[in-house]
């Protein structure tokens, strides 16, 4: 079954600089990946993804980073705006799990003004 | 013009109730899901429905079901409400090539608490 975290790990940066989100995911056969950002009192909504034939994927101001030798997903957020803060999960798209999404646990970001 | 859509937004009831909550999808996707996320944010699969038909179903309490009159809307019926029932439920759709899950979106979410 799926990990479940105790607390949700919140990463606090100042506006303007970049925020490294990580995830890690158990599962070597997983093919597809995406990040959501889940703003409060609103549903996950689709930032990006990543197939896993890619190392890395860009975006507006995201890219996404693929490492399958040690099953390691990073979302990297230039120049982080107060718009920014969210709660981001990563999903992978997961071959024993009839091709469902599982969602990892969720890393809170907080722009500090 | 909203893509996913579910109703009620908040929803309060007493224990032993019986609660529908409604959900609606106009992107054209064939097949939609539930998702309960607890406090803790955990965000987990209940149900997915592929043209009317339940395709998975995760170790739920039959106290859930999942109901789809047509392939833009999957409803879920909850009965004897518990405590344990108080969460955020997302409904999410996405279309199904080659077995696969492509892309989901979700709605907005509907807050269920049981007092």
């Amino acid at each position: 079954g799926e990990s479940v975290g105790l607390h949700l790990p919140t990463l606090s940066v100042q506006e303007g600089d970049n925020s490294i989100i990580n995830c890690a995911y158990s599962n070597s056969a997983s093919d597809y990946f995406i990040w959501y950002k889940q703003e409060s009192g609103k549903g996950p909504q689709f930032i990006i993804d990543i197939r896993s034939n890619m190392d890395k994927r860009q975006g507006q101001r995201v890219t996404v980073l693929l490492n399958k030798t040690v099953k390691h997903l990073s979302l990297q957020i230039a120049a982080t705006q107060p718009g920014d803060s969210a709660v981001y999960f990563c999903a992978e798209r997961r071959e024993n799990y009839g091709q469902n999404f599982v969602f990892g646990p969720g890393t809170r970001l907080s722009v500090l003004p | 013009d909203t893509a996913v859509s579910q109703t009620p937004k908040y929803l309060v009831t007493q224990m032993g109730n019986d609660k529908s909550i409604k959900c609606e999808q106009n992107l054209g996707h064939d097949t939609m899901y539930w998702y309960k996320q607890d406090s803790k944010k955990f965000l987990k699969i209940m149900f997915s429905y592929n043209n009317k038909e339940l395709i998975i179903n995760e170790t739920v309490p039959n106290r859930f079901s999942p109901k789809s009159p047509d392939k833009a809307h999957l409803n879920l019926h909850i009965n004897s409400l518990e405590l344990g029932d108080s969460a955020v439920y997302f409904c999410a759709s996405s279309h199904l090539t080659g077995g696969r899950t492509d892309t989901q979106y979700f709605g907005p979410g509907t807050r269920l608490t049981v007092l």
